[in-house]
């Protein structure tokens, strides 16, 4: 059965960094491109940043830009956000998912989540 | 402010059938029949309900439907069910200017 582990989340001071991890099992990580989507408490979703298959390409929502970057180890069937500049807009529950199909924008597997929060 | 406005929330009764709808304000989401449902339990992680408008993914109860007309997509719930009460967000693509994914406000279901 196919699944997705985020960790890496906690507490951090505005200004500060952290990074996420998001481990793929039980499918082919490395065939699919993979996604961040975070959800401010008690919001809605918010996309945050994909990467493709072999890593050689990516995109941010603006609001991110410059501060975060995807990344990905396929020989890990690992996914990477590093978030930098941290600011209290940025908290939230930040989800990892894998994209259905390449260029058709939908999201079939999720994990269950790391909370992010930016606080002094 | 959301590319995708849907209704802040949605009520029926058991066995009734109900409509969300998601309306594009950008017209580059609005020209692509990519759109994507999700349903989202209290405290649980996103569940994809509906791809491309329409398609069902394995283990999606038919009960569940989408469908799109111009700018606005719709997803229906019919013989709603008491553990259909969940958040429920439309997704889509926003275009090759930015390629970029959006996702609507949100739905809250109440039976």
């Amino acid at each position: 059965e196919a699944h997705l582990v985020e960790s890496g989340g906690g507490l951090v001071q505005p200004g500060g960094s952290l990074r996420l991890s998001c481990e793929g099992s039980g499918f082919t990580f490395s065939s699919h491109w993979m996604t961040w989507v975070r959800q401010a408490p008690g919001k809605g979703l918010e996309w945050v940043a994909n990467i493709r298959q072999d890593g050689s390409d990516n995109y941010y929502v603006d609001s991110v830009k410059g501060r975060f970057t995807i990344s990905r180890d396929n020989a890990k069937n690992s996914l990477y956000l590093q978030m930098n500049s941290l600011r209290a807009e940025d908290t939230a529950v930040y989800y990892c998912a894998r994209d259905g199909s390449s260029w058709l924008w939908y999201f079939d597997l999720w994990g269950r989540g790391t909370l992010v929060t930016v606080s002094s | 402010q959301s590319a995708l406005t849907q209704p802040a929330s949605v009520s029926g009764s058991p066995g009734q059938s109900i409509t969300i709808s998601c309306t594009a304000t950008s017209s580059d989401v609005g020209s692509y029949n990519l759109v994507s449902w999700y349903q989202q339990h209290p405290g649980k992680a996103p569940k994809l309900i509906i791809h491309e408008v329409s398609k069902r993914p394995s283990g999606v109860s038919n009960r569940f439907s989408g469908s799109k007309s111009g700018d606005t997509a719709s997803l229906t719930i019919s013989g709603l069910q008491a553990e259909d009460e969940a958040d429920y967000y439309c997704c889509s693509y926003a275009g090759s200017n930015t390629f970029h994914v959006v996702f609507g406000g949100g739905t809250r279901v109440t039976v």
